[in-house]
């Protein structure tokens, strides 16, 4: 059962602190996207790649925020310095890029910047 | 401009009786996709169902259906026989263009199935 999987699940910081998210997406996918979601803004775009290759990351605060794809196995969030205004769920979803190009989500991490 | 339009912040239902949760889009690209998502209250996202916007037949999932009315740009979901396990947030979400893009999302429709 092919699942994408995302570490930490939660992850408690100070202000200040690095961040950093790992996501592996489903083996096969070309797609790659990162979601943030809040109580008041929804699920919102933070960056999105394919085959590897950034191709938005309009969503994302470029000061603090970076997003990477070292290899096909994983996709990475950093954020540095974090702040409590980054406190919200982080989602990885994969999909296909192609036909139908379901997204499938991780289980998300769970983000709390005192 | 608000992409995906969902009125309906909350939903009650009883069990077994149908209910439908209402989305609106709002693209002017011809080609594009709707997804329904579910969130229980642990937190992941389920895809459910999807629609394209070439598809000629309403897309249909075991007790799931979207009801699209391209026309009206609306893209319901309906779930027939309700359990107490369908309570949860539910999304309906939009690709815009080819596939490969992302998804924007609605605020999303919170709904309680009742015994």
């Amino acid at each position: 059962d092919a699942r994408v999987t995302q570490t930490p699940r939660h992850k408690v910081t100070e202000m200040g602190q690095e961040v950093t998210m790992r996501c592996q997406p489903i083996l096969g996918h070309n797609t790659v996207f990162w979601y943030r979601q809040t109580m008041m803004q929804g699920l919102e775009l933070l960056a999105y790649f394919r085959n590897r290759a950034p191709l938005d990351d309009s969503g994302m605060p470029k000061d603090r925020f970076s997003a990477e794809m070292p290899d096909a196995t994983l996709a990475t969030l950093k954020i540095q310095p974090s702040e409590p205004r980054d406190s919200a769920v982080y989602f990885c979803a994969s999909g296909h890029g192609q036909g139908t190009d379901t997204q499938y989500f991780g289980p998300g991490t769970r983000l709390t910047v005192l | 401009a608000q992409k995906i339009t969902q009125t309906q912040p909350g939903m009650f239902v009883q069990e077994k009786e149908a209910v439908t949760l209402d989305c609106t889009y709002d693209t002017s690209d011809p080609s594009y996709g709707l997804f329904w998502y579910k969130q229980p209250s642990s937190g992941e996202m389920i895809f459910l169902i999807y629609q394209g916007s070439y598809d000629q037949q309403n897309a249909t999932e075991g007790r799931y259906s979207l009801n699209f009315q391209k026309a009206r740009k609306s893209a319901n979901l309906v779930i027939s026989a309700s359990q107490l396990g369908d309570s949860a947030m539910y999304f309906c979400a939009m690709r815009e263009g080819p596939s490969g893009y992302a998804l924007n999302f609605g605020k999303g429709t919170s709904l309680l199935v009742t015994p």
